[in-house]
């Protein structure tokens, strides 16, 4: 099951600096997108998510993108800090359905 | 903040026994979920259940599982006869009325 994808297993980043998450999707019909963060030995941790009647969704430090026709969401995190290090998860929802797809997870590592 | 909990934290088992793994969600939610996620891969959806009965599940869900809701406030799932590739973190959640997750830190099952 791909319908769900985060292509890239890692990503480093310096503290202060920008976090690119990206996350590509293949059904069109997903119009709910949520992004988590899971530390190890622990459950993920809801961050932020947005409905696909938007293109952006922004709290605090993290900000979500959504393009519909590119079927593709990255979250932003500016400005990075070691506290962020953590593998994101971008899941996505049917509406009407309750079965949350995951992608693969991005181990995201914030150096000081 | 309300959270949702999950008991036992870590499960030994050996092949062939029952497991029971034990949930409580956040107490005004209505949907409750079993997702698990075997070491090194995704996060894979097992099964929501909503009204007291199940509403979606997957394919990974298949007789040997099962859910309760046995008062107002546990969510159990129990494997009956467990096998070696049941090993992994299963991860409860519970959401209101929107489609937001909120998982618990999880149970860790090995069956040897």
């Amino acid at each position: 099951d791909q319908q769900v994808k985060q292509n890239s297993p890692s990503l480093s980043v310096q503290e202060g600096r920008i976090s690119i998450l990206n996350c590509d999707y293949t059904n069109s019909m997903f119009d709910y997108f949520l992004w988590y963060k899971k530390y190890p030995a622990e459950g993920p941790t809801f961050l932020i998510s947005i409905s696909s009647i938007k293109d952006k969704n922004e709290d605090g430090r993290f900000t979500v993108f959504l393009n519909k026709s590119a079927k593709h969401l990255s979250l932003h995190i500016v400005p990075s800090q070691p506290g962020d290090s953590a593998v994101y998860f971008c899941a996505a929802l049917l509406q009407g359905a309750n079965d949350m797809r995951f992608g693969a997870g991005t181990r995201l590592t914030v150096k000081p | 903040e309300p959270e949702v909990t999950q008991t036992p934290s870590h499960q030994v088992t050996q092949m062939g026994q029952e497991v029971i793994l034990r949930c409580v969600p956040i107490s005004n939610h209505l949907y409750f979920y079993w997702y698990r996620q075997i070491l090194g891969q995704k996060v894979e959806f097992l099964v929501s259940f909503y009204n007291n009965e199940i509403s979606e599940k997957s394919e990974i869900f298949d007789d040997q599982f099962s859910v309760e809701r046995p008062d107002g406030s546990n969510f159990t799932l129990k494997i009956r006869s467990t096998k070696l590739e049941d090993s992994a973190m299963y991860f409860c959640a519970s959401s209101g009325v929107q489609e937001t997750q909120y998982f618990g830190p999880g149970t860790r099952l090995l069956v040897l």
